[in-house]
């Protein structure tokens, strides 16, 4: 069936430096994309959403880059800080009502 | 303002027995979601709910789930029979339209011995 992956189950960088963090998707259909942050033994947080009709979204420290070409989606973080560390999922609205369907992950470790 | 509070944080339970999982949404949202989250994996769909009907309920696995909203806000998942492969953490979100972001609950982690 089709569903959201992500390239690198793991990812870690030093603090201060970006981060880049890759998703891929399957279903052309889908309209909304969101990117998520989830600290242990937490639920996820919501970071930033995209929809189709754009390709690049900012927020603060964040921008998320969505490419329908190549069905790519990617989240970047400018100045990354231990407090970044964590899970980071993308997941996919295919217009199937509330429905998000989510990737695997990627860990984030911020080296000090 | 609060966010989605998840009651109880923990629950351990034996094998066959039934669970009731709660959830409280965020004032006024309209649109409540399950998900089951497995060790390592992401979050994965059970059912929302739009107002107190279950628009969607394609993410149960089995009729040994079932979920309820009774009055449009709070939400009960209730697992019947449980079964080890059941442990999980279950997560409620909520949002203000079907459209609009969901934000998660802390989640319930569930072990069935």
């Amino acid at each position: 069936g089709e569903s959201v992956g992500l390239h690198l189950p793991t990812l870690s960088v030093q603090e201060g430096d970006n981060s880049i963090i890759n998703c891929a998707y399957s279903n052309s259909a889908s309209d909304y994309f969101i990117w998520y942050k989830q600290e242990s033994g937490k639920g996820p947080q919501f970071i930033i959403d995209i929809r189709s009709n754009m390709d690049k979204r900012q927020g603060q420290r964040v921008t998320v880059l969505l490419n329908k070409t190549v069905k790519h989606l990617s989240l970047q973080i400018a100045a990354t800080q231990p407090g970044d560390s964590a899970v980071y999922f993308c997941a996919e609205n295919n217009n199937q009502g509330g429905k998000l369907i989510f990737g695997q992950g990627t860990e984030l470790s911020v080296k000090p | 303002g609060a966010g989605v509070s998840q009651t109880p944080s923990n629950k351990v339970t034996e094998k066959g027995k039934y669970v009731e999982l709660r959830c409280d949404p965020i004032s006024g949202h309209t649109a409540l979601y399950w998900y089951r989250q497995s060790l390592g994996q992401g979050p994965e769909f059970l059912i929302y709910f739009q107002g107190t009907g279950a628009a969607d309920d394609s993410g149960l696995p089995n009729d040994r789930f079932f979920a309820v909203r009774p009055e449009g806000s709070v939400s009960t998942l209730k697992i019947q029979r449980t079964e080890r492969g059941d442990s999980a953490v279950y997560l409620c979100a909520s949002s203000l339209t079907s459209t609009s972001d969901q934000f998660f609950g802390p989640g319930t982690r569930l072990t069935v011995l």
